[in-house]
């Protein structure tokens, strides 16, 4: 069974810049959740999607986004790059709502120069 | 704000040795969940705990659901050089969304 998977794996942006970043959840899995991991802040939640509909969304600024397709998979969008926006961006799946077991990607490693 | 404080931040243990570390909060959970997150990897499950007092297990690992639902502890026994990671533990406060604690580094020498 495939895992989930999350492209690019790394990427290279200047500041003002914006970043898609994309993610396939497992087959059957129709919850799919965005993190982000630094160093500083460790990880973070950004937003879920079930089902196309976001039903949660952390405390991040507006220039971060996501969707959801019908397919299940999903992509997540940041404008407007800042340096501090540097980090590893962790997409999860998930088949049983609401329990916290969650199947997470490799992530996006995405840096800010 | 809502903190999950992992003890301690990092353990440096030689292989064969037991590991114990724990997290506490100053809310109550009814769902703690541990993590381990090897290097250029994404968290990956060990243990969920779903009631106060649980104690659970999966083959070296135990974790412990603490009876004031605010802490748990993970023990793993034996340790391995495969054990080498950071270990999470996490609650859930909304719709899969986990609250993530600051990790436990773990180095294990051969």
């Amino acid at each position: 069974k495939a895992g989930v998977t999350q492209t690019p794996r790394y990427l290279i942006k200047t500041r003002g810049q914006q970043v898609t970043l994309s993610c396939s959840p497992i087959s059957g899995h129709r919850s799919v959740s965005w993190y982000q991991q630094t160093p500083g802040q460790g990880l973070q939640f950004l937003f879920e999607y079930f089902s196309e509909t976001q039903r949660n969304k952390g405390n991040f600024p507006g220039r971060f986004s996501g969707r959801q397709f019908s397919n299940s998979r999903s992509e997540m969008n940041v404008s407007t790059l800042e340096l501090g926006d540097s980090a590893l961006y962790l997409c999860a799946s998930s088949l049983v709502v609401d329990t916290g077991e969650l199947f997470f990607g490799e992530g996006s490693r995405l840096t800010v120069l | 704000g809502q903190q999950l404080n992992q003890s301690p931040q990092s353990m440096f243990i030689q292989e064969g040795e037991d590991v114990s570390m724990n997290c506490t909060s100053s809310s109550i959970f009814n769902t703690w969940l541990w993590y381990k997150q090897d290097p250029g990897e994404g968290p990956v499950l060990l243990i969920a705990l779903y009631k106060a007092g649980e104690l659970t297990s999966n083959g070296r690992l135990t974790a412990q659901f603490g009876i004031t639902r605010k802490d748990s502890f993970l023990n793993i026994s034996a340790s391995i050089p495969s054990d080498v990671g950071i270990y999470f533990c996490a609650v859930p406060t909304g719709a899969n969304n986990l609250f993530f604690g600051t990790g436990t580094r773990l180095t294990v020498i051969p």
